[in-house]
């Protein structure tokens, strides 16, 4: 079965730029999906398609994918990012989630 | 709106059946599949299976195939997910969400409120 592999965590001070790894074999040539889960809440999604924003979503939330690796990138961090995030991609079996990673706002 | 709406939360002993519902409203019902998603307490998002309402064809994970049972009435625009048997180890939230797709991906949006389920004697 395919693995998606995220650091458990990542640490940010306000006003920077956190970069969230998501790893997989040859994920570049997958489409990755991104969701943000607050404490307490149901996800929500953040990133489809590698880079596409739902409307709504600020255009702080960036993705990238290339290779054997995809990026959500927060930029000009929040103390209200503070968060779950969870890669996520379709293969032709199933619908498989990364391990996620708590983004921790300094 | 597209809503997804879950059922409260439940307690039950080990042993016993359970069945947890996800009304969609704001969108044609049988035009998406519902997926179910658990994420057992301090963990991570695990998907458990997905249905496609307009004709109640199901595709299980490996994980959770034989454990639990996915169904849907398009009448009334909800989907279920079921126990025969519950155990302690069935203790989670769970999730449903739209299951949105293109030709070569899907992703889930929205997402219900989630449904806690605790399993204990």
């Amino acid at each position: 079965s395919y693995v998606l592999t995220q650091p458990p965590s990542v640490s940010v001070a306000p006003g920077q730029t956190a970069r969230i790894p998501c790893g997989g074999n040859n994920i570049g040539s997958k489409s990755v999906h991104w969701y943000q889960q607050k404490p307490g809440q149901a996800p929500v999604l953040l990133v489809y398609d590698d880079s596409d924003r739902p409307s709504g979503i600020p255009e702080r939330f960036s993705g990238s994918n290339s290779g054997n690796a995809a990026t959500l990138t927060i930029s000009r961090v929040e103390a209200g990012d503070e968060a779950d995030y969870y890669c996520q991609v379709w293969t032709s079996t199933s619908d498989v989630f990364g391990s996620g990673t708590k983004v921790t706002v300094l | 709106e597209v809503q997804l709406v879950q059922s409260g939360a439940e307690v039950k002993k080990p042993g016993e059946s359970l069945r947890i519902s996800c009304r969609g409203s704001g969108y044609s019902f049988t035009n998406y599949w519902i997926s179910w998603v658990r994420q057992m307490p301090g963990k991570g998002l695990e998907w458990m299976g997905k249905i496609d309402p307009s004709d109640s064809y199901i595709n299980y994970s490996p994980s959770f195939q034989g454990h639990v049972t996915i169904s849907a009435d398009k009448s009334i625009g909800t989907a279920y997910l079921q126990w025969s048997s519950l155990k302690a180890s069935d203790t989670a939230m769970y999730y449903c969400a739209r299951r949105m797709t293109t030709v070569t991906t899907s992703y889930f949006d929205p997402w219900g409120q989630g449904t806690l389920v605790t399993v204990s004697s």
